[in-house]
């Protein structure tokens, strides 16, 4: 079974902190890694995404961090605001076949 | 932004009916999936498929069945719904010819079987 394990299973940070949810991986075939945030009542949607020839991905306030070596990978959340209290998944594929999902992160930003 | 819709968004519905939940993506997606997630939980595969007249069972077991005979719909159907089918079920699809699984979920039906 290829699994991807996700931690922490809940993170409260306080507003402005930097929350940062890991991921471990053991298929090293998998060449992609996207993150998914989905709020109460919503379906996930894509929030970023990392292929594994670069370290590190930015896009506005959330950042990838990817080590290929310890096969790992982890969100981190800038200048944390009360509205991106979600649940948080990481996910990893090889090439187009289907996702294999972390056990998801509820994320809580007090205010 | 891709464009999936699922129908209905809420359903209760008492043991032994047969439901069927509606998924189509106007984006010309050939891969279309279904998940069950409890609420704020984990994601569960439970159909896949990957063009017109291809379906396959996911990573868990479930009692629906999936039929794909448009490129654009992909309805899920409960023969006989039981409490334990209560979840909530979400749709996505992805692009075809992509390197990678890029994939767009609708925004998920609830269901709750009494």
């Amino acid at each position: 079974q290829q699994q991807v394990k996700q931690s922490p299973q809940s993170l409260i940070v306080q507003k402005g902190g930097i929350p940062i949810i890991n991921c471990a991986y053991e298929n090293t075939a998998f060449d992609y890694f996207p993150w998914y945030q989905q709020f109460p009542g919503k379906g996930p949607a894509l929030l970023i995404a990392i292929r594994p020839d670069v370290s590190e991905k930015k896009e506005g306030r959330f950042t990838i961090s990817f080590n290929k070596s310890a096969k790992q990978f982890s969100l981190h959340i800038m200048d944390s605001q009360p509205g991106d209290s979600a649940t948080y998944f990481c996910a990893a594929s090889k090439g187009a076949q289907k996702l294999v999902f972390g056990q998801g992160t509820r994320l809580t930003i007090n205010p | 932004e891709a464009d999936i819709y699922q129908t209905p968004r809420y359903l209760v519905i008492g043991t032994g009916k047969k439901i069927t939940l509606e998924c189509s993506q106007t984006m010309g997606h050939d891969k279309m999936y279904w998940y069950q997630q409890d609420p704020g939980m984990e994601l569960h595969l439970i159909h896949y498929s990957y063009g017109v007249n291809s379906t396959e069972k996911g990573d868990l077991s479930s009692e629906s069945t999936v039929s794909r005979i448009r490129t654009e719909h992909f309805p899920l159907t409960l023969e006989s719904a039981r409490p334990s089918h209560t979840s909530q079920y979400l749709c996505a699809s992805s692009r075809p010819g992509g390197s990678y699984n890029e994939q767009f979920f609708g925004p998920g039906t609830r269901l709750t079987v009494l």
